[in-house]
């Protein structure tokens, strides 16, 4: 069974710093990894998607990097500011994208 | 991004009656939803995945008959609590699987249903 697993789970840093945020999965088989933001009290935004063939995606200070191999990926925000404060999830499907498997998600706070 | 429209955002009822939330994707097919439960401070817990004109399979532990989910078109599916009680008082999300072109795969969300019953 997949297991999906997100350090640290919680984060809290200055504003204007560079930060990264880590996802594992414990089957590399997968097909593609989701990377969302949840602010309280609301549903979840999804911010990446990176497909199984490759091994970033980038929009905007966002930048998410896949190693399938290693069963890892990572969220990178760059020039941190306080709306960026939320909890960031990482998800995986199963093969027949039929269920996802997500992470207990990382919450960070950006200090002004 | 593809749209997920959830209503009601939030809904208060008594005790004993039902509700009925909705999902819509609004600018793709999903022939698959997926409905879950959030407990304050703690991750998403699946509930069930609805399959459009097919029963849903609902995960160890969620009573089906209490919750009732219907997909019954490509659009749109429905999760109804029976009978609700105090207990019963959580945040839903649903989400849609999306099927088209490079977006395969990608799940995007509704923006969650707060239930309270008194």
């Amino acid at each position: 069974k997949q297991e999906v697993t997100q350090i640290p789970a919680a984060l809290s840093v200055p504003e204007g710093e560079n930060l990264v945020l880590n996802c594992s999965f414990t089957d590399s088989a997968i097909y593609n990894l989701q990377w969302f933001r949840q602010d309280p009290g609301k549903g979840l935004t999804s911010l990446l998607l990176i497909q199984s063939s490759q091994r970033e995606q980038t929009s905007g200070r966002l930048n998410a990097s896949l190693d399938k191999s290693s069963g890892r990926s990572t969220l990178y925000i760059a020039a941190s500011q306080p709306g960026d404060s939320a909890t960031y999830l990482c998800a995986v499907p199963l093969y027949n994208f039929n269920k996802f498997y997500f992470g207990s998600g990382t919450k960070l706070n950006v200090k002004p | 991004g593809a749209v997920v429209s959830q209503h009601p955002s939030w809904v208060i009822c008594k005790s004993g009656t039902s509700v009925k939330i909705e999902c819509r994707s609004l600018d793709f097919q999903a022939t698959t939803m997926f409905w879950y439960r959030q407990f304050p401070k703690q991750s998403l817990m699946l509930m069930a995945t609805s399959n459009e004109g097919s029963k849903a399979t609902y995960e160890q532990g969620v009573e089906k008959d209490k919750f009732l989910i219907n997909h019954a078109s490509l659009t749109l599916s429905t999760l109804t609590v029976t009978s609700a009680h105090p207990e019963d008082s959580s945040f839903y999300i649903c989400s849609a699987r999306s099927n088209r072109g490079h977006a395969t795969g990608e799940l995007f969300f509704g923006e969650g249903s707060r239930l309270t019953v008194l």
